[in-house]
């Protein structure tokens, strides 16, 4: 079992949707959670970061981790065709090395 | 501003090859990563460095494998008669840390490496 677990996807949503992007992790020592957007042949950028439990927000983003499941998600709102791109969640114990989830493909239609 | 920067973009090579790739992080960051990113995966954790010391390899990380940031400064990654299985991107990270517990990573754009 990955210590990260994501559906690929794809997911194609039409422009104006709300997109939820999910991943579930299975090491209760994991406390920081990421989401990176990866677009085509660039390299991942940091889109959220949040410690624990709870919601943060950030414009049309917003990241929500449940600690008791073990799932972490990621809400966008009002989607863009530019949000089209692969999503990895991320988290990692307080050192140094970082899981990554494979990543959700997201196609966002205008 | 300049953010992490890799070299070359692109790298082809025949198999049996020997390649080198550069990572310049962005400048006041003290933690380096390298990883792995193959298609339609999320990138996997290779090595890591704190200033000049590499203080972790993962088990990714044949002995074909060596990485070195002479001064805390730029790194090298090197990889020694390269086979096939060796095609993927390899992206650079850095990342600050005063002793607290965050560890948000800046990626470069990778080098893509196509072993023929």
């Amino acid at each position: 079992q990955k210590e990260v677990e994501q559906d690929p996807g794809p997911l194609s949503v039409p422009e104006g949707a709300i997109v939820s992007l999910n991943c579930t992790y299975s090491n209760s020592a994991f406390q920081y959670f990421m989401w990176y957007r990866q677009y085509s042949r660039k390299g991942p950028e940091l889109l959220m970061y949040t410690y624990s439990s709870g919601n943060k927000e950030d414009g049309r983003f917003t990241a929500q981790v449940d600690k008791s499941s073990k799932y972490i998600s990621l809400f966008i709102r009002d989607s863009q065709p530019s949000d089209s791109a692969t999503y990895l969640c991320a988290t990692f114990t307080g050192g140094f090395k970082t899981i990554f989830g494979a990543g959700t493909r997201l196609f966002v239609k205008a | 501003d300049t953010g992490v920067s890799q070299d070359p973009r692109h790298k082809i090579t025949k198999r049996g090859q020997n390649v080198t790739f550069r990572c310049d992080p962005i400048s006041e960051h003290n933690r380096l990563y390298w990883y792995r990113q193959t298609l339609g995966q999320g990138p996997e954790f290779l090595t890591y460095f704190q200033n000049e010391a590499q203080l972790e390899k993962s088990r990714l990380l044949s002995d074909r494998f060596s990485a070195e940031r002479p001064k805390g400064s730029f790194s090298t990654l090197e990889i020694q008669r390269t086979e096939q299985g060796d095609s993927a991107m390899y992206l650079c990270a850095s990342s600050w840390t005063s002793g607290g517990a965050s560890n948000e990573q800046f990626f470069g754009p990778g080098t893509r490496l196509t072993v023929l």
